[in-house]
């Protein structure tokens, strides 16, 4: 079983899309989050949710909105997609107050043409 | 905020050689040293972690040293096999607490056979 699965795995699309990536962690754990990795390999915190409550929220366009519906899944959302939003973009969760060892999806990889 | 700075960026050894990738860290306060291995085409994935009350630490051919005075703490791979070969990445937290994972820019380790 995956731990933190991520869908699409690859995702090419035009500049003005919006487009949403999936994430799902059946770790049972309570802390969420995205990251962008761009071309040069440099990992990023975007997002972080704890118990489907934003707790970071770093410099992000306001094109970027995070959804959680429940402790267990933490979906990206994208509009108006740009150039330079092209990147993999990784999920991974944690469980605060126990470890702080943060599990990683495989990525998606976005492409905006 | 946090900076963590990782050197080298490349690493070229041999096979069975040893390899030490240094990292150091800004902030005082944090005291989670987690080290993550990326493979291409995959998310990264915990190899070995250090908090700030132990100086080293042990697990097969991978150790990791932490030294809090200078701010520096290092991975070191013994006896390499080309498995090795992946993309390294050095972190540094404040554990448990609202702060998040601020990671350095990667060491691309290459193990010649």
């Amino acid at each position: 079983d995956t731990a933190v699965s991520q869908t699409p795995k690859y995702l090419v699309t035009q500049m003005g899309n919006d487009k949403s990536i999936k994430c799902e962690q059946n770790l049972g754990h309570d802390t969420m989050y995205w990251y962008k990795q761009d071309s040069k390999k440099f990992l990023k915190i975007m997002f972080s949710y704890n118990n489907k409550e934003l707790i970071i929220n770093e410099t992000v366009p306001n094109r970027f909105s995070p959804k959680s519906p429940d402790k267990a899944h933490l979906n990206l959302h994208i509009n108006s997609l740009e150039l330079g939003d092209s990147a993999v973009y990784f999920c991974a969760s944690s469980q605060r107050g126990q470890t702080d060892i943060q599990y990683f999806g495989a990525g998606t990889r976005l492409s905006v043409l | 905020g946090e900076n963590v700075e990782q050197h080298p960026s490349t690493l070229s050894v041999q096979e069975g050689d040893s390899a030490v990738i240094k990292c150091t860290y800004s902030d005082s306060a944090s005291n989670y040293f987690p080290w993550y291995k990326q493979e291409l085409g995959k998310g990264p994935q915990l190899i070995i972690d250090i908090r700030s009350n132990v100086g080293e630490k042990k697990d097969q051919r991978i150790a990791v040293t932490l030294n809090k005075t200078a701010k520096h703490f290092s991975l070191h791979i013994t006896e390499t096999q080309p498995e090795d070969s992946a993309v390294y990445f050095c972190a540094a937290s404040q554990s448990g607490s609202q702060g998040n994972l601020i990671f350095g820019k990667g060491t691309k380790l290459s193990v010649k056979p």
